[in-house]
């Protein structure tokens, strides 16, 4: 039968408006988070990470901001453009040696209008 | 950024079929792992690969999955019998490193009919 899809967080602004994109992650024990941008039909893109020894990190027009007591990251971008409409995942490390696997969260679709 | 590519971008195949699937790291990677994702949910992890043999998977693997990499370039995801469910976007994504970003490529995606 047909999956249905999660319902995703929808985040709309306007353009030229700054965004604020939250996760909650679940293992205490992370300690390598990256934030990744998805548009329709392509592949997870990386935009920016952060280790758990810091808890900020800034890019260009993006920054990162890790929380470890409540186990929250946010990924907020400045001066939002059109072409930041996309979903946007938050993605864990898990696993403290060898090969670690990512686990992703549900995503957050980020609508930006001209 | 490392560049990967995923071929075919589109595979449509019966049910019961076998597919492989095909990643090519376009720069020298050691790590290399498969992530599906079905359509309008999220990435889920499927298996790592480092010196030619499996170093993690996750329940979704099971023995209709194989990996290799056959020609120390190449980095195949073979399933051997399809079923309706399989379909989804398969993701090949590389590192550099065992702690290093993970760089995803384009995607397959697979329909099983």
């Amino acid at each position: 039968g047909e999956s249905v899809g999660l319902h995703l967080p929808t985040l709309s602004v306007q353009e030229g408006d700054n965004s604020i994109i939250n996760c909650a992650y679940s293992n205490s024990a992370s300690d390598y988070f990256i934030w990744y941008k998805q548009e329709s039909g392509k592949g997870p893109q990386f935009i920016i990470d952060i280790r758990s020894n810091m808890d900020k990190r800034q890019g260009q027009r993006v920054t990162v901001l890790l929380n470890k007591t409540v186990k929250h990251l946010s990924l907020q971008i400045a001066a939002t453009q059109p072409g930041d409409s996309a979903v946007y995942f938050c993605a864990e490390k898990i696993g403290n040696t060898g090969f670690q696997k990512l686990v992703f969260g549900t995503g957050t679709r980020l609508l930006v209008s001209p | 950024e490392p560049e990967v590519t995923q071929t075919p971008s589109h595979q449509v195949t019966q049910m019961g079929q076998e597919v492989i699937l095909r990643c090519v790291p376009i720069s020298n990677h050691l790590y290399f792992y498969w992530y599906r994702q079905i359509l309008g949910q999220k990435v889920e992890f499927l298996v790592s690969f480092y010196n030619n043999e499996i170093s993690e998977k996750s329940e979704i693997f099971d023995d209709q999955f194989s990996v290799e990499r056959p020609d120390g370039s190449n980095f195949t995801l073979k399933i051997r019998s399809t079923k309706l469910e399989d379909s989804a976007m398969y993701f090949c994504a590389i590192g550099t490193d065992s702690t290093d970003t993970q760089y995803f490529g384009p995607g397959t995606r697979l329909t099983v009919l």
